[in-house]
């Protein structure tokens, strides 16, 4: 298995643009979440889903951050309009509900917006 | 307000001794504790974990301990070598799994020959 695949491995765009960044689960994991790691707050949760549902987005920062989960097999976090206090690195993770293993964590997408 | 604290930014460890790295936690509802273990550039990997209804739970020369009273626990690692130098973040999770992780800051473990 190749893991969990995000993209862009890495973003640099300016302020105001919009930034889609990407993430595709294992094979098989039905749980999806969306982290932000930053040196103040460290991995914070912003949104997971459960069979492409969203189940808690509370971890949003604001209205200008959605993420979707059109198939088991793909997600997007969107930023619109992006803005420098969002450079960060985001991790995209699976995992399959009632395992104890953990979640499998992508690489990451390092986003800097000047 | 944080409800997984890792009070030690950093941590330095001569090679082939024992590093101990410490995690305390607020939520009674937490039945469940990992840890991560991370490398620069890449995502957080899964290192052990551990049921709230065990006291101890071991993995070759990782240990994780805990003690739900004082609600804490601790990874310890034995003996230490060079290539477990990375950021250990400790997370903990309610609802049996079917919720997210709510992680630690991490603590940066460095080992020394």
């Amino acid at each position: 298995d190749a893991g969990v695949i995000q993209s862009p491995r890495h973003e640099v765009t300016e302020m105001g643009q919009e930034v889609t960044l990407r993430c595709k689960p294992i094979s098989g994991h039905n749980s999806l979440f969306w982290y932000r790691q930053t040196m103040m707050r460290g991995l914070e949760l912003l949104i997971y889903f459960n069979n492409n549902v969203p189940i808690d987005d509370s971890g949003m920062p604001e209205d200008r951050f959605s993420a979707k989960m059109p198939n088991a097999s793909f997600s997007t976090l969107k930023i619109q309009p992006s803005e420098p206090r969002d450079s960060a690195v985001y991790f995209c993770a699976s995992s399959f509900t009632g395992t104890d293993g953990g979640y499998t964590f992508g690489s990451g997408t390092r986003l800097t917006v000047v | 307000d944080q409800q997984v604290k890792q009070n030690s930014p950093s941590l330095s460890v001569q090679e082939g001794r024992i590093s101990i790295l410490n995690c305390d936690y607020t939520n009674s509802m937490f039945d469940y504790f990992l840890w991560y273990k991370k490398y620069p550039a890449e995502g957080p990997t899964f290192l052990i974990s551990i049921s709230s209804i065990k006291d101890k739970n071991e993995d070759g020369r990782f240990t994780v301990f805990l003690n739900k009273s004082a609600k804490h626990l601790s990874l310890h690692i034995v003996p230490s070598q060079p290539g477990d130098s990375a950021v250990y973040f400790c997370a903990a999770r309610s609802g049996g799994g079917a919720d997210g992780l709510t992680f630690g800051k991490g603590t940066h473990l460095i080992i020394q020959p």
